[in-house]
């Protein structure tokens, strides 16, 4: 079965300083991994995702994250942290159940602070 | 384009009621899904939906159910309220081209409680 794990419930980090928010996967076929943000009181916004290819996937608002395939790693970052990223962070991975999908089974959120 | 959008934004209900949630997808998008939100459990799959046909399903009781229309329009069900049912509901929208990975596009959620 497919999941997805967050090892840090909240990682805390000073504006401009660089950051980063864990995600490992677990999966018995090919790794399409999404990561979201979730501001209070709003839905989930895409950032970006891996299907295939480059290691280094870039996506909104400056972030990009990093594929590793041998330690099964998908680890979101940013050079330059702003007060504006603090929200929710969700790594997600695509179900593979066979058969066309578009489910996605999340990690358990990661809360980023940034601090003026 | 407008962004998914999804009826009511909060809604109180007693236990025992039952309640309908709506969802308008991006326009285009055919494929439509649905997740519970908790902050016991997380987010959840309940279901989804393309050209109107449930192609996928999460492990809820039977109490919950949808639907999808003609339009791409999506209703989500909850018959027989219980507490435990109090949570945020998102619905995501999707291309959904063969062989392709598309992201989801979430609604702002409909915050059910249930008292």
């Amino acid at each position: 079965a497919q999941s997805v794990a967050q090892p840090e419930d909240q990682v805390n980090v000073a504006e401009g300083n660089p950051l980063t928010v864990k995600c490992t996967y677990s999966v018995s076929g090919n790794p399409y991994l999404f990561w979201y943000v979730q501001y209070p009181n709003r839905g989930l916004q895409f950032l970006l995702k891996y299907i295939t290819g480059d290691n280094l996937v870039k996506g909104s608002y400056g972030f990009e994250a990093e594929f590793n395939k041998s330690q099964t790693s998908f680890h979101l970052k940013k050079p330059s942290a702003l007060v504006s990223d603090s929200a929710l962070y969700f790594c997600a991975v695509r179900d593979d159940i066979g058969g066309a999908t578009n489910k996605l089974i999340f990690g358990t959120g990661t809360l980023l602070a940034v601090q003026p | 384009k407008a962004g998914v959008t999804q009826t009511p934004r909060y809604l109180i209900k007693t236990r025992g009621q039952q309640v309908t949630l709506s969802c308008s997808p991006i326009s285009g998008h055919r494929s439509v899904s649905w997740y519970q939100q908790t902050p016991g459990q997380g987010l959840q799959f309940l279901f989804e939906y393309f050209s109107e046909t449930q192609r996928n399903k999460g492990n809820f009781p039977g109490r919950f159910s949808g639907r999808q229309f003609s339009n791409s329009r999506s209703e989500m069900n909850v018959s027989t309220l219980e507490l435990g049912d109090s949570a945020l509901y998102l619905c995501a929208s999707s291309l959904a081209e063969a062989g392709g990975i598309y992201e989801q596009y979430f609604g702002p959620g409909t915050r059910l409680t249930v008292t």
